[in-house]
């Protein structure tokens, strides 16, 4: 099993969609998870962290579920910029260090 | 901003060839990164670092060596390049210090080797 997986897609939605992603892990040691989100031909950058407890930033929720081993990121009243790969990220149980990145989840918001 | 910079952003090489990718940060980062991206594969660990001339094989460090003499640069070097080395490098740096690792990318290198 990998250690961090993600279903690639791609998802292609509308504007003002609201569309959900999930990533499976293996490591039961980490207590917290990162989404990176990569717009095509450009770098990785954070997109928001997720600890048990969840988070959310405007439009973007992330969930964790440790009996589960899954992270999830939700998008609502989804924008044409949000079309991008994102990335679950395992730290690993550290605070700094080794990340372990899943494939990506590579979405699609059209007119 | 926090800026990484790589020397290149597209690099054709011969099979063999002896192949250098630079790496630099401005933001006084203590732990650089070099990973491969590949279709399918995601981003895998080739190899890091926490200090200077400190280094940590990754998850896929055969067929690569790094060097890290100044705590701005960290360089990945291709002894021999071979064709199942053509891939998108990242490079990132992150700071020991905050609440979390955040790491910080480059624009990538995408390297062919003929």
């Amino acid at each position: 099993r990998k250690e961090v997986e993600q279903d690639p897609g791609p998802f292609n939605v509308p504007e003002g969609a609201t569309v959900a992603f999930n990533c499976t892990y293996s490591n039961s040691a980490s207590q917290s998870f990162f989404w990176y989100r990569q717009d095509c031909r450009k770098e990785p950058k954070l997109l928001m962290s997720v600890y048990s407890s969840g988070n959310e930033d405007g439009r973007f929720t992330a969930q964790l579920n440790r009996a589960s081993q899954y992270i999830s990121l939700l998008i609502r009243d989804s924008k044409l910029s949000d079309s991008a790969t994102y990335l679950c990220v395992d730290p690993g149980g550290t605070s700094y260090g080794k990340l372990t990145f899943g494939q990506g989840t590579i979405l699609t918001v059209h007119p | 901003d926090v800026k990484v910079t790589q020397s290149s952003r597209y690099l054709v090489k011969r099979t063999g060839e002896k192949v250098f990718l630079e790496c630099v940060q401005d933001m006084d980062h203590e732990n650089m990164f070099w990973y491969r991206q590949d279709p399918g594969l995601g981003l895998r660990l080739i190899y890091f670092s926490y200090d200077v001339k400190m280094k940590e094989k990754g998850d896929i460090p055969e067929g690569y060596s790094v060097s890290r003499e100044k705590k701005e640069r960290f360089s990945l070097i291709l002894e021999s390049a071979s064709t199942n080395q053509t891939s998108m490098y990242l490079c990132a740096s992150e700071s020991v210090w905050g609440s979390y690792n955040e790491q910080f990318f480059g624009p990538g290198t995408r390297l062919t080797v003929l």
